[in-house]
């Protein structure tokens, strides 16, 4: 049974850096093909796709984040995290981490995610 | 920043047929890229609806049906029931392979 449970600050001040935490079971980020990534969601809005890792630590980001994202993955803990830094209040959203897995094609899609957690930003 | 465009809304009565448009470009789905569904109900995380253009999980009605043609791709519902009165997204990848999200859809059982 696969689970994916976020975790972090739940609120941030501007200009602060998020760091959040995806802790999982049922499933190994040192198995071929799996990926853990990260998407969010602003209150009342559309999901946005955020970040992306691999098994083997191939990393992808959202071209408008890039700049600011860094993901990070600990095999033997079963966590993946994000960092994203320079947080604004239009950062304020819903933070899902999800798992995907490459098998028959090579953009897969989020079969699992965790119930996510919100995140204000705020002074 | 959605980069796949869809309805804002679409609604119909309890047994009809819907259908929701996800429109993209030649850098995403139609550069051959899978688009897959998810349904977001109120106040929940996103579920995996349809996978790799119209591939359904364990466990999904085969009401829900998805098919992709060019830049676009298509969610249909039918038999239309009060519980999937929810968001549904789209998504797909682009030429680096990063992943994009659709503008998402709101269904309306009337």
């Amino acid at each position: 049974q696969i689970t994916l449970k976020e975790s972090g600050p739940t609120l941030v001040k501007p200009t602060q850096t998020l760091t959040l935490t995806c802790t999982f079971s049922g499933f190994s980020l040192s198995t071929s093909g799996v990926g853990v990534g990260w998407i969010r969601q602003p209150p009342g809005k559309a999901l946005e796709w955020l970040a992306l890792i691999y098994w083997d630590d191939d990393k992808r980001y959202s071209p408008s984040l890039k700049s600011r994202l860094t993901i990070t993955k600990d095999t033997s803990k079963n966590q993946v995290v994000l960092t994203m830094t320079n947080m604004d209040p239009v950062d304020t959203a819903t933070y899902y981490c999800a798992h995907t897995v490459e098998m028959a094609t090579i953009t897969p899609p989020f079969d699992y995610w965790g119930q996510g957690t919100l995140v204000t930003v705020s002074s | 920043q959605s980069v796949l465009t869809q309805p804002p809304s679409v609604s119909g009565a309890p047994g009809q047929r819907v259908t929701i448009s996800c429109t993209g470009s030649s850098s995403n789905i139609g550069a051959g890229y899978d688009v897959h569904w998810y349904q977001q109900l109120p106040g929940t995380a996103p579920k995996l609806l349809i996978y790799g253009n119209s591939n359904r999980p364990s466990g999904v009605p085969d009401r829900f049906s998805g098919s992709k043609s060019g830049t676009s791709a298509s969610l249909a519902i039918t038999g239309l029931q009060a519980e999937d009165e929810a968001d549904y997204y789209c998504q797909s990848y682009d030429s680096s392979l990063q992943g994009v999200f659709g503008t998402g859809t709101k269904v309306t059982v009337l």
